[in-house]
């Protein structure tokens, strides 16, 4: 069994670059939420993913957007980067059917510039 | 606008100490409690985890103690070590939306 995996580990863009974060869910695994950890903080809710669509959404602005592929992986992608997007970007995968644990990733440090 | 309040924000004992941190929530929406361990770089690791209709749990060293009335729940580590120093966060996830409600995180230092 696989864990989440994610890529890049670490990432620096200027002010208003685009970037896009991707996320492999644990094996069996068909739901993707992704999070975002400021420094000292607990990490809070961007979106879920289910079944390649939208599944609810955090109080985030239009520009965080994402995917969800047939084979459960997800990206994130931000748009129109500010200096406050700075943070670590966690993926957690779960299964729908079965439970409501939620494991995640290792993160992407990103640092806006 | 926080749902999950934690606390203490730091803590420090010693090696063999039972260190305490509590959460309480406001939202009775609320229908799955996980405890997470997270290191320095690195993703939040599921600790232990409990429904609101058990009002104790627990996993090797760790417990949860659940208070449904009172909305408030806590950790206790039992004959903590150095090696369990890392920040702690209680959660609690939405019935209808499944997403995870993080509180602000304990930094617990177990000294030797």
């Amino acid at each position: 069994e696989t864990g989440v995996t994610q890529s890049p580990t670490h990432l620096i863009k200027t002010r208003g670059q685009q970037v896009t974060l991707r996320c492999s869910s644990q094996s069996g695994h068909n739901t993707v939420s992704w999070y975002q950890q400021a420094l000292g903080q607990g990490p809070q809710f961007i979106f879920q993913y289910y079944r390649e669509e939208e599944n609810g959404r955090g109080n985030f602005p239009p520009r965080f957007s994402g995917l969800q592929f047939p084979n459960y992986s997800s990206e994130l992608n931000v748009n129109a980067l500010e200096l406050d997007d700075s943070a670590l970007y966690l993926c957690a995968s779960s299964d729908r059917r079965s439970g409501e644990t939620q494991y995640f990733g290792p993160g992407t440090r990103l640092l806006v510039l | 606008q926080q749902q999950v309040k934690q606390s203490p924000q730091s803590l420090i004992v010693q090696k063999g100490g039972i260190p305490i941190i509590n959460c309480a929530y406001e939202n009775t929406a609320f229908d799955y409690f996980p405890w997470y361990q997270q290191f320095p770089g690195k993703g939040p690791a599921l600790l232990i985890a409990i429904r609101p209709d058990v009002s104790e749990k627990k996993e090797g060293r760790f417990t949860i103690s659940f208070n449904k009335s009172a909305k408030q729940f806590s950790l206790h580590i039992m004959d903590s070590q150095p090696g369990d120093s890392a920040t702690y966060f209680c959660a609690a996830r939405g019935r209808v939306t499944g997403k995870l409600i993080f509180g602000q995180g304990t930094t617990l230092q177990v000294k030797p």
